[in-house]
C-alpha cells in the first residue's frame, strides 16, 4: 500500500519560530509535493522537487524554504513562522513520468500563535 | 497565471439525483487531467483521471473536450456517502498538479 507521512498531524508553533514539516514516501517517486490549503483559497502549491537536491518555487514560495537530501524525504522549512503561515500543509509525491496521480500525506495543520 | 476553475457550489442534493460538475483550465498545453475527491478534514485522494474519450467508472463519468478546454464529472444515483468536495486538477509536462478550489457536494436523505 503506498504511503505518504507527514511528521505531524497539529503543530502550534509561535511567531518567529523556525518550523520544520517533514515528510516521507515509501514509493520511490521521483517527485515531491508540499501545498498549503486554505478556505476559499484551496490547494496552493509551494515548492516542488523533481529529484535530489533539487526544487522549483510554486505558486507563493514566499517565507518558505525546502530540503531535499533523499529521495524519499522532502522537507518545509518556515524560517521565520507567522501567523499568516497558520494552515493546512498537504505533502504529495508521484512518479517522474506517465498519466499518473499524486498520492497525498494526512496533512499537518500548523497554527502559528 | 494557469488556472483552473470550478463552481464552488456547495451542490445540495436528494439521494438518487443526477449531478454534474465543470471545470475550465487556462493552459491548453496541459496533459493529464483527474478529479479528486476530498472528504471533511481528510487529505484529497483521487477519484478519477480523466481521459479524451471520456471513461466511466460505475457510477462517475468524466469528460474532457480539449477545444474548449472544459473538463466535467458527472455523478448519477447520488449517495449519502458521495458528500465532499470534488477538486478539478490539470497537469502540464514538468510541473506540478495545479488544482482547482473544489466544488463541495452535499447528498441528503
Amino acid at each position: 500500500d503506498v504511503k505518504v507521512t507527514q511528521s505531524s498531524r497539529y503543530l502550534v508553533k509561535r511567531t518567529g519560530e523556525k518550523v520544520f514539516l517533514e515528510c516521507v514516501q515509501d514509493m520511490d517517486h521521483e517527485n515531491m509535493f508540499w501545498y498549503r490549503q486554505d478556505p476559499g483559497l484551496g490547494l496552493r502549491l509551494i515548492y516542488f522537487s523533481y529529484d535530489v537536491k533539487m526544487k522549483e518555487k510554486g505558486d507563493i514560495p514566499e517565507g518558505y524554504s525546502v530540503s531535499r537530501e533523499k529521495k524519499e524525504r522532502f522537507s518545509l522549512i518556515l524560517e521565520s513562522a507567522s501567523t499568516n503561515q497558520t494552515s493546512m500543509y498537504l505533502c504529495a509525491s508521484s512518479p517522474a513520468t506517465g498519466n499518473t496521480e499524486a498520492f497525498f500525506g494526512q496533512g499537518t495543520r500548523l497554527t502559528v500563535v | 497565471r494557469k488556472e483552473v476553475e470550478q463552481d464552488p457550489g456547495p451542490f445540495n442534493v436528494p439521494e438518487g439525483a443526477t449531478v454534474a460538475f465543470n471545470c475550465t483550465y487556462s493552459n491548453s498545453a496541459s496533459q493529464s487531467f483527474f478529479w479528486y475527491r476530498q472528504d471533511c478534514r481528510k487529505e484529497p485522494k483521487l477519484l478519477m483521471s480523466v481521459y479524451s474519450s471520456g471513461n466511466e467508472d460505475g457510477r462517475f463519468t468524466a469528460q474532457l473536450n480539449r477545444a474548449s478546454q472544459y473538463i466535467s464529472l458527472l455523478i448519477r444515483d447520488s449517495k449519502l456517502s458521495d458528500s465532499a468536495t470534488y477538486l478539478c486538477v490539470v497537469k502540464e509536462a514538468g510541473t506540478a498538479l495545479i488544482f482547482g478550489k473544489g466544488t463541495t457536494l452535499s447528498v441528503s436523505s
